[in-house]
């Protein structure tokens, strides 16, 4: 595809599920982000896959969260027993490589919204 | 501790005018800094960016100003029109190119 794209769009959830949110990041590119954003928050980092280098998980805010990525291509994003706290928009962007080459600018998905009730 | 902070949440200019966004930063050990740029139900965008060896970075109506004795930086938006409206997020990337976002500012263009 031309863009990043995230699925799904929106989902709702019930207090205590297991959701999985998907990232299909633009072809070729190395790197991949996951980042969520709370109502009225900026954006917040959760996981960084560059390559085939152990990813960066220290954004993540507890062991409820995983993200793999698989074939280093396409990634999921696993919320266990999901909170309340845990509704907000989740950001995947991914780029060519690191971002401080004018060339390799980081793109974003147009995020899934999730809603715990 | 919000290392990248944009303590405007928003601001409103005239159409024509000059926008003028800030950011301020808390680690010394950023050394690139970007803009992006985001629409209601769209996934950000990059504007531009600047590294930390430069003071001034322009791409057409956007510039991009770094103070580092400041720890600040700037968006200017000269002449701002309708479509600029939208939240625009200022980053920053540590050695190990995790990005750090702010905040966030709400810019809106008025008529």
């Amino acid at each position: 595809g031309a863009g990043v794209s995230q699925s799904p769009s929106n989902k709702v959830t019930e207090k205590g599920k297991d959701v999985e949110l998907r990232c299909d990041p633009i072809s070729g590119h190395t790197a991949l982000y996951w980042y969520r954003q709370s109502l009225g928050q900026g954006l917040e980092f959760l996981i960084y896959f560059q390559g085939n280098s152990a990813p960066d998980k220290s954004g993540l805010p507890s062991d409820r969260f995983s993200a793999e990525r698989t074939g280093g291509s396409v990634s999921t994003l696993t919320i266990q027993r999901t909170q309340q706290e845990d509704s907000a928009v989740y950001l995947c962007a991914s780029s060519g490589g690191q971002v401080r080459r004018s060339t390799d600018t980081q793109y974003f998905g147009p995020g899934t919204r999730l809603t715990v009730l | 501790d919000q290392q990248v902070k944009q303590n405007s949440p928003s601001l409103s200019v005239q159409e024509g005018r000059i926008s003028i966004l800030n950011c301020d930063y808390t680690n010394s050990m950023f050394d690139y800094f970007l803009w992006y740029k985001k629409y209601p139900a769209e996934g950000p965008t990059f504007l531009i960016s600047i590294s930390s060896i430069k003071d001034k970075n322009e791409d057409g109506r956007f510039t991009v100003f770094l103070n580092k004795s400041a720890k600040h930086l700037s968006l200017h938006i000269v002449p701002s029109q309708p479509g600029d409206s939208a939240v625009y997020f200022c980053a920053a990337i540590y050695r190990d190119d995790k990005i750090i976002f702010g905040k966030g500012t709400r810019l809106h263009i008025l008529p």
